[in-house]
């Protein structure tokens, strides 16, 4: 069953508005949260992370927040840009149980000029 | 520094061949980990390790085995080609908190 869920597998937004990518978890034990972003036939980069004690992180354009309530992040990407157009991945860990990262589905973002 | 590195980037099997995909890290990282991407199903973990020597069960182990005989390297085997493993395989490393990833190996299995 799939822990980590990203319901939208796509998503346009014009150039120059916000980007917002939802990402939503099951397991309370997660503590940390990240986001990746990929580019076809290259492998995830990392963008962006979180901590369970946080719930905002911002960095330059990019943004995650936390709802541990909800059991939801999202990522803000202001203003987005075409290069910004990518495949975004949520991911999931609880660090005191041995380290292993769970992945969404990820959600396509077409930036269009 | 070359970061995370798999070989190789392509190949392709018949069912019933077996091959090896080697992952090699510069960075001394203690985890390693083998992720198989497929459409519509995001990134899965296949096998995993903390450290030299020792190995772990992700979420889709079925299919595979790999070892950890030293700390940079880290290979995931498959025995027995199937064509349910076609896929584009994903070696990470990491120190604690965030994983870096090699750039994929893709696979086909006729």
């Amino acid at each position: 069953d799939q822990q980590v869920k990203q319901n939208s597998p796509s998503l346009s937004v014009q150039e120059g508005r916000i980007s917002i990518l939802n990402c939503d978890y099951t397991n309370s034990m997660f503590d940390y949260f990240l986001w990746y972003k990929k580019y076809p036939a290259e492998g995830p980069t990392f963008l962006i992370s979180i901590s369970s004690i946080k719930d905002k992180n911002e960095d330059g354009r990019f943004t995650v927040f936390l709802n541990k309530s909800a059991k939801h992040l999202s990522l803000h990407i202001v203003p987005s840009q075409p290069g910004d157009s990518a495949v975004y991945f949520c991911a999931a860990s609880a660090r005191n149980t041995g380290n292993q990262f769970y992945f969404g589905t990820g959600t396509s973002l077409t930036v269009i000029p | 520094n070359a970061g995370v590195t798999q070989t190789p980037k392509f190949r392709v099997l018949k069912t019933g061949q077996s091959m090896t995909l080697l992952c090699a890290q510069d960075m001394n990282h203690e985890y390693m980990y083998w992720y198989r991407q497929d459409p519509g199903m995001g990134l899965r973990l296949i096998h995993y390790s903390v450290g030299e020597g020792t190995t772990a069960k992700g979420e889709v182990p079925d299919g595979y085995n790999v070892s950890r005989l030293k700390k940079q390297n880290f290979l995931l085997g498959l025995e027995s080609a199937a064509p349910s493993q076609t896929s584009v395989y994903f070696c990470a490393s990491s120190y604690e908190t965030v994983l870096t990833f090699g750039a994929g190996s893709r696979l086909t299995v006729l």
